[in-house]
């Protein structure tokens, strides 16, 4: 996966509960991307990062927050995780392109 | 919000079929990219393009952008079991942080039985 690693893969919760989503690269691109996938809705932007403490908000970003302290990790949170934010989650990297290299995902449950 | 018409959502056919794959926008997009998705995986780069009329081939696959930019199409001829898969069509602009701000379609999942 290009050098991208996401975890945890699979979570499930609770709601009210607080999550957090890890993406680590290995590529040292500047820019880092978080999007959800729903059946129906293909992929939606969430948040996204051009840089260290650069962060900015996507299509979905209502309930998430991102932080991204190193170029290499770039944290997605839900403070309280509600049923509707069940989904599978991809981070993304590029170059400064459309271009995108994506992880894995993270499959979240929230009960 | 851009938004981005894939169709069909659902293709089933036999091994050799040929098949096609659309994607259409009222909007205008700097370039376009096929991404395949297997199972537990995330999306894969299948090809970008980027000028009104460009085709380009992989093997048996072929793809198109429209004249105009707001549509493309994914053309695989002769297809094989080893073609199933999700396939994701996104529409990207161009310009600082417009990159890979990505619209994407709802997907085609596309089965191909033996």
């Amino acid at each position: 996966d290009a050098g991208i690693t996401q975890s945890p893969r699979h979570k499930v919760t609770e709601t009210g509960t607080p999550v957090t989503l890890r993406c680590h690269q290995t590529e040292n691109h500047r820019y880092m991307y978080w999007y959800r996938q729903d059946p129906g809705h293909g992929l939606r932007l969430i948040h996204y990062s051009y840089g260290v403490k650069d962060t900015d908000k996507g299509e979905v970003s209502d309930g998430y927050s991102v932080s991204r302290s190193k170029t290499e990790d770039f944290l997605l949170t839900l403070e309280s995780a509600t049923s509707s934010q069940t989904s599978v989650y991809f981070c993304a990297i590029s170059e400064g392109t459309n271009v995108l290299t994506f992880g894995a995902g993270s499959r979240l449950t929230v009960l | 919000t851009q938004l981005l018409e894939q169709s069909p959502q659902f293709l089933s056919i036999q091994e050799g079929e040929n098949l096609t794959v659309y994607c259409n926008s009222s909007s205008v997009f700097s370039s376009l990219q096929w991404y395949r998705q297997e199972p537990g995986e995330g999306p894969v780069l299948l090809v970008t393009v980027v000028t009104g009329g460009e085709v380009k081939k992989l093997k048996r696959l072929t793809f198109q952008f429209g004249d105009a930019r707001k549509d493309s199409s994914l053309h695989i001829t002769a297809a094989q079991p080893g073609d199933t898969g999700l396939y994701l069509c996104a529409g990207g602009r161009a310009g600082g942080t417009s990159y890979g701000k990505l619209t994407f379609g709802q997907g085609t999942i596309l089965t191909v039985h033996p």
